[in-house]
């Protein structure tokens, strides 16, 4: 069964410093994959996505996230943290015609 | 409208009660799509429309739970006679054409408390 598993649930980082947040994926076929945030009280807003070709793909506000087939692997990274960044991000796969969530990485950014 | 918008923002029911939750999708949106997040966890799938079509409505959890979307734009996601399981953030989404490729734009949700 397709599956997404955000093995951390809770991050805590400094402003500034770099951050990696994992995603391991289980799917049968090449998966396109997706990463979101969703900020207190507002929907989930889409970060990246990646559906084939260079597994190294960039995103909005500063985000990339890079795939790994023999990992099955999809894991968001930023160079330098805002404290703005400081939400909650979801992992998911996509399956026909719905999304599969992983169950969130809340993030908390210290200044 | 520029965006998804969801209404009631919140919903305080007595169990038993019935409710209505409405998605407006982005104009010209073929698929609408809802889930279900609750606390602590990620959104889970109930169901798919392409245009008026509910193709899909297999995470619906029980014959309590049905959606419509009659005119292909706004749809309704109707849970009778709720329960305190039911207490959750509904989301809307919609997407220009549907399938696994295309990108779904969230709205901001409605949070149901059962009580």
């Amino acid at each position: 069964a397709q599956s997404v598993t955000q093995p951390d649930i809770h991050i805590t980082v400094s402003e500034g410093a770099s951050l990696e947040l994992r995603c391991n994926y289980s799917y049968g076929a090449t998966p396109y994959l997706f990463w979101y945030v969703q900020s207190p009280g507002q929907g989930l807003q889409l970060l990246l996505k990646y559906f084939s070709g260079d597994t190294l793909v960039q995103g909005i506000k500063g985000f990339e996230a890079e795939f790994k087939r023999s990992q099955s692997s999809f894991n968001l990274r930023k160079p330098s943290v805002h404290w703005s960044d400081a939400a909650e991000y979801f992992c998911a796969v996509g399956n026909t015609d719905k999304l599969i969530f992983g169950t969130g990485t809340r993030l908390q950014v210290f200044p | 409208g520029a965006g998804v918008s969801q209404s009631p923002r919140y919903k305080v029911a007595k169990r038993g009660q019935d409710v209505a939750l409405r998605c407006d999708p982005i104009s010209g949106h073929v698929s609408l799509f809802w889930y279900q997040q609750a606390l602590g966890q990620g959104p889970e799938f109930l169901t798919y429309f392409q245009n008026e079509a509910q193709l899909d409505k297999s995470g619906l959890p029980s014959d309590r739970f049905f959606a419509e979307r009659p005119e292909g734009s706004v749809s309704t996601l109707k849970i009778q006679r709720t329960q305190q399981e039911d207490s959750a953030v509904y989301l809307c989404a919609s997407s220009l054409l549907g399938g696994e490729g295309d990108e779904q734009f969230f709205g901001p949700g409605t949070r149901l408390t059962v009580l």
